[in-house]
């Protein structure tokens, strides 16, 4: 079945340094979804990219989807305390209207002020 | 708009045990996922409905869990008997997949299920 890896595992980052996760699936997507989980709290949406090599910003984190529609990447610039949580991406597969979303593993993010 | 609602918050219970979740999804969204996180894991669909129809539960446990959503609004996810391995917390997610297959989740804030 859909398989979505994600790394690194683990980040942990000064206040102020950029953080990036990366998100890879076994298969061709027709879209991802990203989402952030608070420690204690649930997933919440961040964005969907739908389109390849498709490029969108919201402030300070950048999120790419790559060419094939099999990879993509979350970047944040200068991080701040209040980004510290899990970012989940989560691809959807390819084909029809009700495509399993498939999560992956997470990417825990540390900031150190 | 009013989240998704979910009900207990947390639950304690001995292996072997029966469990019932509860959730009522946002007002209006067709369809509604319920989703088992293991603790350092990402969340893993268990189950998907499109208003009262199953469209997925191929990663379901057949023999233990079972899941309703009856007149296409509330449901309830029910694990009889429990296993140590199902200790986790189990979200639910509903999405108004019927506009587009591209809507975001919203989860709610899920139940925390112990088994000792």
């Amino acid at each position: 079945g859909q398989q979505v890896m994600q790394i690194p595992q683990y980040q942990h980052v000064q206040e102020g340094e950029d953080f990036t996760t990366y998100c890879n699936s076994s298969t061709t997507l027709s879209n991802i979804q990203w989402y952030k989980q608070r420690p204690g709290g649930h997933p919440v949406f961040l964005i969907q990219l739908v389109k390849s090599g498709e490029v969108k910003k919201q402030k300070r984190l950048t999120f790419q989807f790559g060419e094939a529609k099999k990879n993509s990447s979350l970047h944040i610039t200068a991080t701040q305390t209040t980004d510290v949580g899990t970012y989940f991406c989560a691809g959807r597969a390819g084909g029809t209207s009700y495509g399993k979303l498939t999560f992956g593993q997470g990417t825990i993010l540390t900031v150190h002020p | 708009e009013a989240g998704v609602a979910q009900s207990p918050r947390y639950k304690i219970i001995e292996k072997r045990q029966s469990v019932a979740f509860w959730c009522n999804p946002i007002s209006g969204h067709a369809t509604l996922y319920w989703y088992q996180q293991i603790l350092g894991q990402g969340p893993k669909l268990l189950i998907q409905f499109q208003n009262n129809g199953v469209v997925d539960d191929s990663q379901l446990p057949k023999d233990r869990f079972s899941a309703e959503r009856l007149k296409g609004v509330d449901s309830t996810l029910k694990i009889q008997p429990a296993k140590l391995e199902d200790s986790a917390v189990y979200l639910c997610a509903s999405s108004l997949q019927g506009a587009s297959y591209n809507s975001p989740l919203h989860f709610g804030n899920g139940t925390r299920l112990t088994v000792t």
